[in-house]
């Protein structure tokens, strides 16, 4: 069963650094997106991408964060200057639109230090 | 804005209970509703979905969830808990028919299953 994968699993960055997570999601979907989970928190939307687009985005996505779908199959979001509260799980998810559900990878965790 | 609010973040039963597990959504019109379950150290798996279709849903691994929206609640539950439902379970809702939409989580619920 076609699964989405994120690499790395766990990354730790120095404050500032920039990062950049990787996804790949199922192969035929049309929609993706980016969540996080903070330790202890509720899992939080970042953004969606849909058409070579960003379709939405929270409030949490600023100028920091950015994503890109370089080549058709990878999906990255990239932490421009990383701060100590990015210390997060991040999970990204894809889906076909038409079923609703989104099927998600099993998450990076960054630690900032 | 939707909402959704998981009663208890943890929950224990004994193995062959019943697991109840609460939520409840805000929302202008009906949402969709999902149930999501994350295993240690695992991504999130979807359970089940209600998209306006029955409002009784079965799921895998014996989860079954009702929708009703006189009361805002979309509770899961399975008859017979089993050691390996030990984990943690999120409720989500998305705004209806429309493709590509956001998913808000609840603050989950983590289950401990006893021998």
């Amino acid at each position: 069963e076609p699964e989405v994968t994120q690499t790395p699993s766990h990354q730790v960055t120095q404050m500032g650094q920039e990062v950049i997570l990787r996804c790949v999601p199922i192969s035929n979907h049309l929609y993706f997106y980016w969540y996080r989970q903070i330790l202890g928190q509720k899992v939080e939307f970042l953004v969606s991408f849909y058409n070579n687009e960003i379709s939405e985005k929270s409030e949490i996505f600023d100028d920091q964060f950015s994503v890109e779908r370089p080549d058709g199959s990878n999906f990255t979001l990239k932490i421009r200057s990383t701060k100590l509260e990015d210390s997060a799980m991040y999970f990204c998810a894809g889906g076909w639109g038409s079923s609703y559900e989104q099927y998600f990878g099993p998450g990076t965790r960054l630690t900032v230090t | 804005a939707q909402s959704v609010t998981q009663l208890g973040s943890h929950v224990s039963v004994s193995e062959g209970a019943l697991v109840l597990l609460r939520c409840n959504y805000s929302s202008s019109v009906p949402p969709y509703l999902f149930w999501y379950v994350q295993y240690p150290n695992q991504g999130l798996q979807l359970l089940l979905k209600y998209t306006s279709a029955a409002t009784l849903v079965k799921g895998i691994n014996g989860f079954e969830a009702e929708f009703k929206k006189s009361e805002t609640s979309f509770h899961l539950t399975k008859p017979s808990a089993h050691m390996s439902d030990a984990a943690e379970y999120f409720c989500a809702v998305s705004p209806p028919k429309a493709a590509g939409n956001k998913l808000t989580f609840g603050g989950g619920t983590r289950v401990l299953v006893k021998p």
